[in-house]
């Protein structure tokens, strides 16, 4: 079993709808973060969470640290929304999971 | 924040060979890494690169096929030695800086070189 696993592994959506990426972990962490890959490959980092909420632009990042969950929702898609979305929890070094790509068509 | 390059961007090589891959941050940094991120796959790390001292490299990787030079706090090259088709893959480098919320560190990452080996 993966010490990271993002649900679901594929999403399509349709331009306006809200989407929620989900990320479960069983390690202890320092905090969590979510990624954005777009096709040429390059990574940018959206988030970093230790606790609570964090919200920016139409993204919002939620971690439960109990639960050892964390969720990305993005409001109100745009078809430039779509890439790849990783999320990855530091310990010692970052673990990542395998991504959730999305598509979101006009 | 942190802009940070790679050289190439991309390269297609040929088996046998060694490409070396350059990263360039625009701040000084004490710890830099090096991903690889094969087809289909998640982040993998290669090594840590600490400036003046080894790399550390995870387990799998080994400085024979992937020596790191770190000379000083704002570049770090990584080299893919004696390629396979199996080296084919992403190459990141990244660095960890303090967050702009406050002292937690924020992970940047470079534009990626893309290498295909044939």
């Amino acid at each position: 079993k993966n010490e990271v696993e993002q649900s679901p592994q594929n999403l399509t959506a349709q331009e306006g709808e809200f989407i929620t990426i989900n990320c479960s972990y069983s390690v202890g962490i320092s905090a969590l973060h979510w990624l954005q890959q777009h096709p040429g490959g390059g990574i940018v980092s959206l988030f970093m969470l230790s606790s609570g909420k964090k919200k920016h632009g139409r993204l919002i990042a939620t971690i439960n640290i109990q639960e050892k969950h964390s969720s990305l929702h993005i409001t109100a898609s745009h078809p430039r929304d779509s890439a790849v979305y990783i999320c990855a929890v530091g310990t010692d070094k970052l673990i990542f999971g395998t991504g959730t790509r999305l598509q979101v068509f006009p | 924040s942190a802009v940070i390059s790679q050289k190439p961007s991309r390269d297609i090589c040929q088996r046998g060979t060694s490409l070396t891959i350059q990263c360039q941050v625009d701040s000084q940094v004490t710890m830099m890494f090096w991903y690889r991120q094969q087809p289909g796959q998640s982040l993998t790390l290669i090594a840590t690169a600490n400036q003046g001292s080894e790399a550390t490299y995870e387990s799998g990787f080994v400085i024979d096929k992937f020596p790191i030079s770190r000379p000083n706090l704002t570049f770090s090259t990584l080299t893919v030695s004696n390629m396979s088709p199996e080296d084919s893959s992403i190459y990141l480098c990244s660095v960890e800086l303090p967050g702009l919320a406050g002292p937690q560190e924020t992970q940047y990452f470079g534009p990626g070189t893309r290498l295909l080996v044939l």
